[in-house]
Formats: C-alpha cells, structure tokens, sequence
C-alpha cells in the first residue's frame, strides 16, 4: 500500500471491554512503533518492533496493554479491561530500517484509531 | 529525563510576516531531532530533520546545542502553513524511541 494504514479510525467501548487495534505497516518497512496521543498532546511513546521482536515497551502504560507482531509485519494493540483514561488517539509509525546510532530513518505514521471509553 | 519542550500551544501571525516555533529539549549527549506537521485532516508527516540541514516548504531549523534549542522559522508565512507543529528528539545509543512535543498550532490570518 502507499501509506501506514490502520483500522479501525474510530472504536468506541464501554469501560472494562477489550478492544484490538491493528496498523499494517509500509510493506517491506522493518520497524514499527505504537504510539498514544492524548488530546492536546503530542504522540507518547508505547512499544516498538524490529521485524517480530518486540525490543522496547517501556511506554506501555499498565499490562492491560499488550502489542503483538507476529510475523514481522501486521501489528495488534491490544488493551484489556478498558478504561475512561485509555480514551486516545492511537497512532502506529513505520520505518524502513532503524538500528544502530547511524540510523537516522524517519517515521511515517498512519492515520490512527481514535478510541473512546464510554 | 529527556524532555521535549514546546512553551506555545497556538501562535497566530500575518500572511508575510515571519514565524518561529519554539522548541527545547533536554538531553545531554548528541540528539537527532525533527518537526513533525499535520494539516487539517492529514496524518502527522515529517516535516524537516536536523541532520540532513534541509529548508522544506520554506522552512528552516538549526540545532543550538549550547541553548539546546531547535526552534523552526520561516521568514514569510503562506495561510497553507497553518497547522500543528510538532518538534521530535530521537536519542540515545537504543535509537528507536522519539519524544514529541505537545505541539504548536500555527494559525497564519489572511
């Protein structure tokens, strides 16, 4: 495809459901990044992969919050017994290559879901 | 801890007149940084990047190691500039994390 994509735009949920969310990212793009961007906010850092791995997901905020990519390509955010405060836009990045101190790739994102808690 | 400062949330100027967004940011060792622009209804996009010391569209930022500043400036601001800016710090030897800034909207009036 010609960008990042995720789906859905728009998810909305009574609180304590879970919900999946998922960024199929540029094809041949080897890292991937989750982002939640909170209204008024900037994008905050969640989780990122390297093809499969799962290298950092220092930003996850509880372990409510779990991030999967499988094969090295589509990814899932998935949040467990939702809350009020999940409410966010969730955004997903791609990039070509990003390892090492020489890697200087930027990140492009996709339109992200926006999920309200009800 | 590192930081992305961006003191103003709207800034609004003047078709022509010159515009600076302001961004600090709070690290100690050697940082890659970025602005970052979503227009109305876009997806957020790269704008320009320290490294390549590039003007795109117009615009400019230098890297201030000594102010730890990055602040973007165009000297003539076009209405199509009006948008969110957001100033982006990627660091450290694990490169895979960016801080953003809460973002700037720029409003440019006709």
């Amino acid at each position: 495809g010609a960008g990042v994509s995720q789906s859905p735009r728009y998810k909305v949920a009574k609180r304590g459901q879970d919900v999946a969310l998922r960024c199929d990212p540029i094809s041949g793009h080897v890292s991937l990044f989750w982002y939640q961007q909170a209204l008024g906010q900037g994008p905050e850092f969640l989780t990122y992969f390297q093809n499969e791995a799962q290298l950092d997901k220092s930003g996850l905020p509880s372990d409510r919050f779990f991030a999967e990519r499988p094969e090295g390509s589509v990814s899932t955010l998935k949040i467990q017994r939702t809350q009020q405060e999940d409410s966010a836009v969730y955004l997903c990045a791609s990039s070509l290559r990003d390892r090492g101190e020489y890697s200087n790739q930027p990140q492009h994102f996709g339109d992200g879901t926006r999920l309200s808690i009800l | 801890a590192q930081r992305v400062t961006q003191p103003e949330k709207l800034l609004s100027v003047f078709k022509g007149a010159p515009v600076e967004l302001k961004c600090n940011y709070s690290y100690s060792g050697s940082p890659e940084l970025f602005w970052y622009v979503q227009y109305s209804r876009q997806r957020l996009q790269l704008l320009l990047r320290h490294i390549s010391r590039e003007s795109i569209k117009g615009f400019t930022a230098d890297l201030n190691k000594g102010e730890t500043s990055f602040h973007l400036k165009k000297p003539f601001a076009q209405e199509e500039d009006s948008a969110m800016y957001y100033c982006a710090l990627k660091f450290g030897y694990n490169f895979n994390k960016f801080y953003f800034g809460s973002g700037t909207k720029l409003n440019v009036k006709p």
